[in-house]
């Protein structure tokens, strides 16, 4: 069964690098079908998405983010990871992993809907 | 893309017919999805393009609109219905999300 889990500290300090890890089961990650994303979501506030990754390494991010991303994928482990630089307690939110469709491509997300989501991580940014 | 939802929040009771709307800034074709989240959950695909059923949902969530306006309807609310759901626009980058509409029992 195709399942996607989200691992990294559930602390990190004003100014320093959160980093996440989601690791894909069940399924290989190198999917020409499929991208992969992360999405946050704020102590009882709404979803935000923060950016996707091909398997080959093609990043798609949010430029309305605050904080700069990076997004990286080790096919190796059948994993994906993310590291959002300089945080501040802005950042702090559950961290989700999911998958989408390339569908129709990767300038209009037209079928960029997640139909899988990783239970979440929840990331807390405080000294 | 700015998505508008409204109600914000709304009780209803077992049985009932719910509409959520969801407004978008600008026309965004049918490109929309719903997503149901239950507390301490993570998000769940409802529907996609506006108005198609994600495999294994039930048929009493229905989706309907394009342009800058569109519904979700549930047509007899059941317990398991309770949450909150949220629309997403997929016509162009970013992907915006709605601010959520919470379903409480009345």
């Amino acid at each position: 069964q195709l399942q996607l889990q989200e691992s990294g500290p559930g602390l990190v300090k004003p100014s320093e690098t959160l980093s996440l890890t989601c690791t894909v089961s069940g399924a290989s990650i190198t999917t020409t079908t499929y991208l992969w994303g992360w999405v946050r979501q704020s102590p009882g506030k709404g979803l935000e998405w923060i950016g996707s990754i091909y398997y080959a390494g093609n990043t798609y991010d949010n430029p309305s983010l605050k904080s700069p991303v990076t997004m990286s994928v080790d096919t190796s482990r059948n994993q994906f990871s993310l590291k959002v630089n300089s945080v501040t307690a802005a950042d702090t939110a559950i961290y989700y992993c999911a998958r989408h469709l390339i569908g129709s491509g990767t300038y209009y997300p037209h079928d960029w809907y997640f139909d899988l989501w990783g239970r979440g991580t929840l990331v807390t940014v405080s000294s | 893309i700015l998505l508008t939802q409204s109600p914000s929040s709304l009780s209803a009771s077992v049985g009932d017919r719910v509409t959520i709307t969801c407004r978008a800034s600008q026309g965004i074709g049918s490109y929309l999805a719903w997503y149901q989240q239950k507390s301490g959950k993570a998000p769940k695909l409802l529907i996609y393009a506006a108005s198609t059923l994600q495999s294994g949902v039930p048929p009493r969530f229905s989706g309907s609109g394009s342009g800058t306006d569109f519904t979700l309807t549930i047509s007899s609310l059941q317990p398991e219905d309770f949450a909150t759901y949220y629309c997403q626009q997929l016509n162009t980058k970013p992907l915006t999300f709605g601010g959520g509409t919470k379903v409480e029992i009345k």
